[in-house]
């Protein structure tokens, strides 16, 4: 069974810009949640997705949004990029409860200039 | 919502050695509390949970305490390897935080040969 996969593994912009990451859940998987790491915060929870819904949401603004597709496949936007938004951008897929296993993906490294 | 502290920080320890990594969590009503390895380079992969009605779960080498009352959970690894070298994060979740994790600050285990 194929795993959780991201795209592009990484990126570079500028402050201002904005940046479009993807995740393509285990099959089979409804759920998706996206995180962000840095070195100073862990891992903090962005949002989660489940059958096209946002069924939760982190304490990020709004220039961080997210959506899902009818085949799973999930999608986050940063607007008007930050320095700070710099960090390593995890998507997890679960079945359907976040209390099951989540599968975390290797990550999308985006750093702005 | 949910706070999780998790010690030490950093941990380094022979080969063969135990090591013992702590979280703390601040919600009463969490009932799921998973760990999860991250290696260079990759997205953190769960190792073991345990769940609110058990005190205590293992798998080889491995095992997970949980005290309720003190709102406490504890990781343990025995005999550790070189290749138990990574960083360890703890996480807590309930229905209380409409079923998302909150993650610790991650421990970096290094195991000297």
């Amino acid at each position: 069974k194929a795993g959780v996969t991201q795209t592009p593994r990484y990126l570079i912009k500028t402050r201002g810009q904005q940046v479009t990451l993807s995740c393509s859940p285990i099959s089979g998987h409804r759920s998706v949640s996206w995180y962000q790491q840095t070195p100073g915060q862990g891992l903090q929870f962005l949002f989660e997705y489940f059958s096209e819904t946002q069924r939760n949401k982190g304490n990020f603004p709004g220039r961080f949004s997210g959506r899902q597709f009818s085949n799973s496949r999930s999608e986050m936007n940063v607007s008007t990029l930050e320095l700070g938004d710099s960090a390593l951008y995890l998507c997890a897929s679960h079945r359907l409860s976040n209390q099951e296993t989540q599968y975390f993906g290797p990550g999308t490294r985006l750093l702005v200039l | 919502g949910e706070n999780v502290e998790q010690h030490p920080s950093t941990l380094s320890v022979q080969e063969g050695d135990s090591a013992v990594i702590k979280c703390t969590y601040s919600d009463s009503a969490s009932n799921y509390f998973p760990w999860y390895k991250q290696e260079l380079g990759k997205g953190p992969q769960l190792i073991i949970d345990i769940r609110s009605n058990v005190g205590e779960k293992k798998d080889q080498r491995i095992a997970v305490t949980l005290n309720k009352t003190a709102k406490h959970f504890s990781l343990h690894i025995t005999e550790t390897q070189p290749e138990d070298s990574a960083v360890y994060f703890c996480a807590a979740g309930g229905k209380s935080s409409g079923d998302k994790l909150t993650f610790g600050t991650g421990t970096r285990l290094a195991v000297r040969p």
